[in-house]
C-alpha cells in the first residue's frame, strides 16, 4: 500500500500569509494525487487534481505542485475562508489512500 | 445539480449488520465509479471501497475485507455498502462519493454516522 504524510499536522498563520503544505508518498504515483479542504462537521471539497489541476470553482489562491513522490499545496494569500483541514489523497493505485491532514489555524 | 444523500446509519452492536445506502441524482449515475469513505470520530478520511461503472471491478481497503460489500443499482441511481461483522473501529461518518476521474472524489454526499458500540 501508499503511504501518503502530510506535514505539518497543524499550521498556525494569519490571513494574507502564504502558506504550503507538503505530502509525501511513499513511492511514486506520477501526478495522480488531490487535495481536499474539509471544515468541521462538513463533507471535504475538491480542491486540486492531477497534482496541480484546479478544481472548477476554486479560487486561484490555491495551487498545487509536485510528481513523483512530493507534493505540494500552496494558498498563495490566506483568507478566513481558508482556516480548515487539508486532506492530500493518492489515486494512482488500489487502495487509495489519503495524507493524515494538515489544519491550518489562526 | 449533483446530489448524494446517504442513509442506513445507526447504532448497531458489535458483531451485528447494517446496511447503507446512497441515493444519487443530477448527473449520468451509470458512467461515473463510485465510492464510500469513511472518517472516525475527530479523525482522519479514510477509503473504504470503489465500484466501477458495470459493478465488475470493485477494490476493499484491507480492513473491511470479506466483512463489508459494495454493490450498484444503476436503473434505480443508487449505491450501496452491506457491512456484516461489525466492530468499534467502524464507527465513523460513512461518505458516499463520486470519482471524477481516475480516482478522485469530486462530489461527496452529507455523510452518514454508524455508531458501533454495546
Amino acid at each position: 500500500d501508499i503511504q501518503m504524510t502530510q506535514s505539518p499536522s497543524t499550521l498556525s498563520a494569519s490571513v494574507g500569509d502564504r502558506v504550503t503544505i507538503t505530502c509525501r508518498a511513499s513511492q511514486s504515483i506520477s501526478y495522480w494525487l488531490a487535495w481536499y479542504q474539509q471544515k468541521p462537521g462538513k463533507a471535504p471539497k475538491l480542491l486540486i487534481y492531477k497534482a496541480s489541476s484546479l478544481e472548477s470553482g476554486v479560487p486561484s489562491r490555491f495551487s498545487g505542485s509536485g510528481s513523483g513522490t512530493e507534493f505540494t499545496l500552496t494558498i498563495s494569500s490566506l483568507q478566513p475562508d481558508d482556516f480548515a483541514t487539508y486532506y492530500c489523497q493518492q489515486y494512482n493505485s488500489h487502495p487509495l489512500t489519503f495524507g493524515g491532514g494538515t489544519k491550518v489555524e489562526i | 445539480e449533483v446530489q448524494l444523500v446517504e442513509s442506513g446509519g445507526d447504532l448497531v452492536q458489535p458483531g451485528g449488520s447494517l446496511r447503507l445506502s446512497c441515493a444519487a441524482s443530477g448527473f449520468t449515475f451509470g458512467i461515473f465509479w463510485m465510492n464510500w469513505v469513511r472518517q472516525a470520530p475527530g479523525k482522519g478520511l479514510e477509503w473504504v471501497a470503489s465500484i466501477e461503472q458495470g459493478g465488475s471491478e470493485i477494490h476493499y481497503v484491507d480492513s473491511v475485507k470479506g466483512r463489508f460489500t459494495i454493490s450498484r443499482d444503476n436503473a434505480k441511481n443508487s449505491l450501496y455498502l452491506q457491512m456484516y461483522s461489525l466492530r468499534a473501529e467502524d464507527t465513523a461518518v460513512y461518505y458516499c462519493a463520486r470519482s471524477g476521474g481516475r480516482g478522485y472524489v469530486n462530489y461527496w454526499g452529507q455523510g452518514t454516522l454508524v455508531t458501533v458500540s454495546s
